[in-house]
This record gives structure tokens, sequence and C-alpha cells, in this order.
């Protein structure tokens, strides 16, 4: 069983440049989300999505975009890194309020 | 908006001993409560969920946590803790808007 997927699992970027994390989840889920991860910080949501085509933005939504072509897949896109965004990055699906997550995804910005 | 606090960044704990784990959360209406488990370098699995009914939920690998609305609290226990147990948990709180919030979570590490 896959369940949430998660590509690329570990990147290294320069500042200014551009880059696509992709979330495949095959549970036919309704709901998506981007969550990263920081030392002491907990998970903070990025953006989030309740269907195909719809997204919406979570707490820290700056310098993020994100896009649900499909149901099944989720992408969030950093259009100009930062070193501010280096972190693990975590995908999730949910039904009935229990959130699957992938095994994460780790960015460095130099 | 919802939030959680987990006051105890880190906790060490022997094998054998109790274990618990603190969370708070402020929410306006009844919440749907979780915890959640993060072993090094890999994702989050759910230990157990609180939606309605008894407030005792008793979750997987011997956990539980009790739901008490008076202290806006979820506290997670285990009677007796494994090696294996060591790990980062996390308390979260979800509401009707489709989003869950977490705390900040709880380093657990288990001496012999």
């Amino acid at each position: 069983n896959a369940g949430v997927t998660q590509t690329p699992k570990f990147r290294v970027l320069k500042t200014g440049q551009s880059m696509t994390l992709l979330c495949a989840q095959d549970m036919n889920h309704e709901y998506m989300y981007w969550y990263r991860q920081d030392p002491g910080m907990g998970l903070r949501l990025i953006h989030y999505s309740v269907g195909e085509g719809t997204t919406a933005k979570g707490e820290v939504p700056d310098g993020y975009n994100v896009s649900r072509l499909k149901k099944q897949n989720f992408l969030l896109g950093l259009e100009s890194a930062a070193p501010s965004q280096t972190s693990v990055y975590f995908c999730a699906s949910r039904l009935y309020g229990e959130l699957f997550f992938g095994e994460g995804s780790r960015l460095t910005v130099l | 908006a919802q939030s959680v606090t987990q006051p105890d960044i880190h906790i060490t704990v022997s094998e054998g001993a109790s274990l618990e784990l603190r969370c708070n959360y402020s929410y306006g209406a009844t919440p749907y409560l979780f915890w959640y488990v993060q072993s090094p370098g890999q994702g989050l699995q759910l230990l157990l969920k609180y939606f309605s009914g008894d407030t005792l939920v008793q979750g997987i690998k011997g956990f539980e946590a009790e739901f008490k609305r008076s202290q806006s609290s979820f506290n997670l226990r285990k009677p007796s803790v494994h090696w294996s147990d060591a790990a980062e948990y996390f308390c979260a709180v979800g509401s009707n808007d489709y989003k869950l919030s977490f705390g900040a979570g709880t380093t657990v590490t288990v001496r012999a």
C-alpha cells in the first residue's frame, strides 16, 4: 500500500532557485495538506486543499504556491527559494479527521 | 482559531516506568483531538484520536489518552514504557474548518 508518497525526499537549492514538491495519494481522499516542520515549532500548515481544483492558505503561506489539478496530486512550489525555507516538508491527506502523512521531503536552501 | 500547547519539550523516562505527556488546547467548540508519534527520519503515525463519546481513548502500542473538557486537556499516558517508545510526540486539534493544528512536540528519551 503506497498511501502518501512525496518526491523528492531530499533536495539542496541555491537562494533564488525554484522547485516543486510532489505529493501523491492513492486513497481517494478529498483533503490534502502541506506542512513544514522546524525544530521546536511542531508542524505548521502552509496550504491545504478540500478537493480537486481548490486550494487555501494555512498559517505560513508566504513564498509558496500550490496546485491541485488532479485529486490524487498536490504540488507545492517555491518560486524563489530563501534560506528561511530550509525545512522538512510533509504532505498529508485526510479522511474523517485523521491525517495520513508522507515520509517527508528535506529541503536545504543555501 | 484553535491552538495546542505541549508544556514539556523533553522528557526522560526509565524503561518500564510510566509516561504521561501533557497537552492543552484552545478551541471554542468540541474539538477533534489527536496524538501522533514521529520516529527519527520518519513521518507521523497516528496513536489515537478523540471525536466524541467516552473520554478515555485507547490507541495503538499500549497508549491511552483522556479528554478533560474542564481542563482543556488531552494527556497521553502509557503504563510501562519500552525502549522503542523513544520518539517525538505531537498533540493536535482539529476543527470543522478542515485544518489541524499541532503542538510543538515532546521528545521522549528512554533510558535503560
